[in-house]
């Protein structure tokens, strides 16, 4: 089945500086890659999502690529600001089967 | 109700009792799933149901059973709660199997005691 990990576990970076995550899956017929942000006792939502026809998408200060070769794909967040703490989630899935999470990444944006 | 709702919001229940988490729906989303994610880890799909009268076994479903009459509708049944079942559950639902966004509900912060 689909494995899905996730790197950093932590991050903190300054406001304004730009944050990567990275995250890598196993099974190359995966085609659809969503990632959700969780804030502090809050329920997981969709920021963004990206299907393996493209390689990049894009929506204000977030984007994230894929690279279905290495099978791994990245969030990227610039223009960091404090309201993006929050921990964030990666998944993978091939159409008709259910969603695989990455670990999670706490990032931390210091003022 | 708009969007996902998840009841109650937080219990405190004695090992060995039985307890049944709500979780209704009203975008018509065919697909249903609910997820626990205990501190420090993410989240592990326990049960998922793709439509009404069909479910199906994530990948720690033991000690847990769900049913779905109806599409609105995914109860997540514990029939003798451990104290290893404490945790935040999530309740998710999609349009489809697959390749959806995942819209989730507030969560149900169980302890068992």
């Amino acid at each position: 089945g689909e494995n899905v990990e996730q790197h950093p576990s932590t991050l903190s970076v300054q406001e304004g500086d730009s944050a990567v995550i990275k995250c890598t899956y196993s099974d190359s017929a995966s085609n659809y890659f969503p990632w959700y942000k969780q804030e502090l006792g809050k329920r997981p939502q969709l920021i963004i999502d990206i299907r393996s026809n493209v390689g990049e998408k894009k929506d204000q200060r977030i984007a994230v690529t894929l690279n279905k070769t290495a099978k791994h794909f990245s969030l990227h967040i610039t223009e960091t600001q404090p309201e993006d703490s929050a921990v964030y989630f990666c998944a993978a899935t091939n159409y008709g089967q259910n969603f695989v999470f990455g670990p999670g990444t706490r990032l931390s944006v210091l003022p | 109700i708009a969007g996902i709702t998840q009841a109650p919001t937080s219990q405190i229940l004695a090992a060995g009792r039985r307890m049944t988490l709500r979780c209704t729906q009203d975008m018509r989303h065919n697909a249903m799933y609910w997820y626990r994610q205990d501190l420090g880890l993410g989240l592990r799909l326990i049960h998922y149901s793709n439509t009404a009268g069909t479910t199906g076994k994530g990948e720690v479903p033991d000690g847990y059973s769900v049913s779905r009459a109806n599409t609105d509708d995914f109860p997540l049944t514990l029939a003798s709660a451990v104290p290893s079942q404490t945790s935040v559950y999530f309740c998710a639902s999609s349009e489809a199997q697959g390749n959806y966004g995942y819209t989730f509900g507030s969560g149900t912060r169980l302890t068992v005691v």
